[in-house]
């Protein structure tokens, strides 16, 4: 059972778009939500992360959007580079450090 | 300061041999997780390590198993392989596991079983 829910499967965007990236949850009991980006050969890396007392967050091109009552939560990115493209990853942790990962979503940025 | 290291790089075995993957975390972290990474089904967790002894332990079978030693370094052995574990099975380093504390992942071991 997946715990935690991510669509799109895949994303095509021109340099500049804003690619959306949506994940939802049901444990209430989460109370962090990272997300992580994903090179070809390479291990995912923290790219932002947003905890449920605050409904936005953003560092540099990277905005995290937060919805508590409907238990979702997205990432945009603004004017999307083609070095944006790789694979990413909504999570989810609650008490002890186990984290629950989304299936992933590929984005690719045409120049 | 190094990265987190996870040897071998690539790993071919056939079904019913074992495995033994090895992760060396960043320096002073105490906390190793394992997780394993197949198309489709995203990062799966396989279990954590502090100060060698196992803190969480996800839903897998009991022919997954790790350790940690007290250097931090971990292994993680996987006995009577079938078709299914082939995956790219990630290590995590953190300072102290503590709640919501950031994952530092390494490379990852590609492992397929043929």
């Amino acid at each position: 059972q997946q715990q935690v829910k991510q669509s799109p499967q895949s994303l095509i965007v021109q340099k500049g778009g804003i690619p959306i990236i949506n994940c939802a949850y049901e444990n209430t009991a989460f109370d962090y939500f990272p997300w992580y980006q994903q090179f070809p050969g390479k291990g995912p890396a923290l790219l932002i992360a947003i905890r449920p007392d605050v409904s936005e967050k953003k560092e540099g091109r990277f905005t995290i959007s937060f919805n508590k009552s409907a238990k979702q939560f997205s990432l945009h990115i603004m004017d999307s580079q083609p070095g944006d493209s790789a694979t990413y990853f909504c999570a989810a942790s609650g008490t002890g450090n186990q984290f629950y990962f989304g299936t992933g979503t590929s984005l690719t940025v045409i120049p | 300061k190094a990265g987190v290291t996870q040897t071998p790089r690539y790993l071919i075995k056939t079904r019913g041999q074992q495995v033994t993957l090895s992760c060396s975390p960043i320096s002073g972290h105490r906390s190793v997780s394992w997780y394993q990474q197949t198309p489709g089904q995203g990062l799966q967790f396989l279990f954590e390590y502090f100060s060698e002894t196992q803190r969480n332990k996800g839903n897998f079978p009991g022919r997954f198993s790790g350790r940690q030693f007290s250097n931090s370094r971990s292994e993680m052995n996987v006995s009577t392989l079938e078709l299914g574990d082939s995956a790219l099975y990630l290590c995590a380093s953190s300072s102290t596991g503590g709640l919501n504390e950031k994952l530092f992942f390494g490379s990852g071991t590609q492992l397929s079983v043929l």
